[in-house]
């Protein structure tokens, strides 16, 4: 079957760092991609990764590697707007699947 | 403003009742897709278009569920007989496409059923 596991909270100190992870268990992968949702709103992408390794978005960086099944999504400088929910999406050869989401609160 | 637009944005309806949605996509993008999302969860995938062909549908899908596109522009998601279980957002996005992979996509402000 196909499954994406990430936390479910995650909270932070305005001005640092956080990192959310995202496993993936797949048949096939072709890609996977991040999503930032504020409440109520409707998700917005923030980064694509295909192939392995790093890419740097401004604060927002995304990490993958295929071989672990794994990648990141990386936030720095923390700002209080940078609270909603995170999702990592992957594609596998049946269907696109989202995880259930990552919600990052923020503390001044 | 994505670009995507969706309607109506509320539906209110009664359990056994057939409610369709709309959905106009960003006008060059080829690819549709329509998802489904209740609190607390990610987005669900229902199904998804390349132009007019419908190429993937969810096994989660049942039979009460069928979407059109018919001219691969705008899409309609109809669900018939519908049930307490169908209450949820119900989200189109578009992207542009040409390659397997998961390319961005362009969410609309969803549509939000309740089912009495």
């Amino acid at each position: 079957g196909q499954s994406l596991e990430q936390p479910s909270e995650v909270t932070a100190v305005e001005g640092a760092i956080v990192q959310i992870n995202c496993t993936y268990q797949t048949s096939g992968f072709y890609g996977l991609s991040w999503y930032q949702q504020h409440d109520g709103g409707a998700p917005t992408f923030l980064s694509y990764n295909a192939l392995d390794g790093l890419e740097e978005t401004g604060r927002f960086s995304s990490f993958l590697s295929r071989s672990d099944s794994y990648g990141y999504l990386l936030l720095q400088e923390l700002q209080m707007k940078d609270s909603a929910s995170y999702f990592c999406a992957v594609k596998g050869d049946d269907k696109i699947i989202f995880g259930k989401g990552t919600r990052l609160h923020i503390l001044p | 403003d994505t670009g995507v637009s969706q309607d109506p944005r509320h539906k209110i309806t009664k359990r056994g009742q057939n409610v369709t949605f709309r959905c106009d996509p960003i006008s060059e993008h080829n690819r549709l897709y329509w998802y489904r999302q209740t609190l607390g969860q990610g987005p669900e995938f229902l199904t998804y278009f390349q132009n007019e062909a419908q190429l993937e549908k969810s096994r989660l899908l049942s039979d009460r569920f069928s979407a059109e596109r018919p001219k691969g522009s705008f899409s309609t998601l109809e669900i018939q007989r519908t049930e307490q279980g169908d209450s949820a957002m119900y989200l189109c996005a578009s992207s542009l496409g040409g390659l397997a992979g998961l390319t961005e996509q362009f969410f609309g402000p969803g549509t939000r059923l309740t089912v009495l």
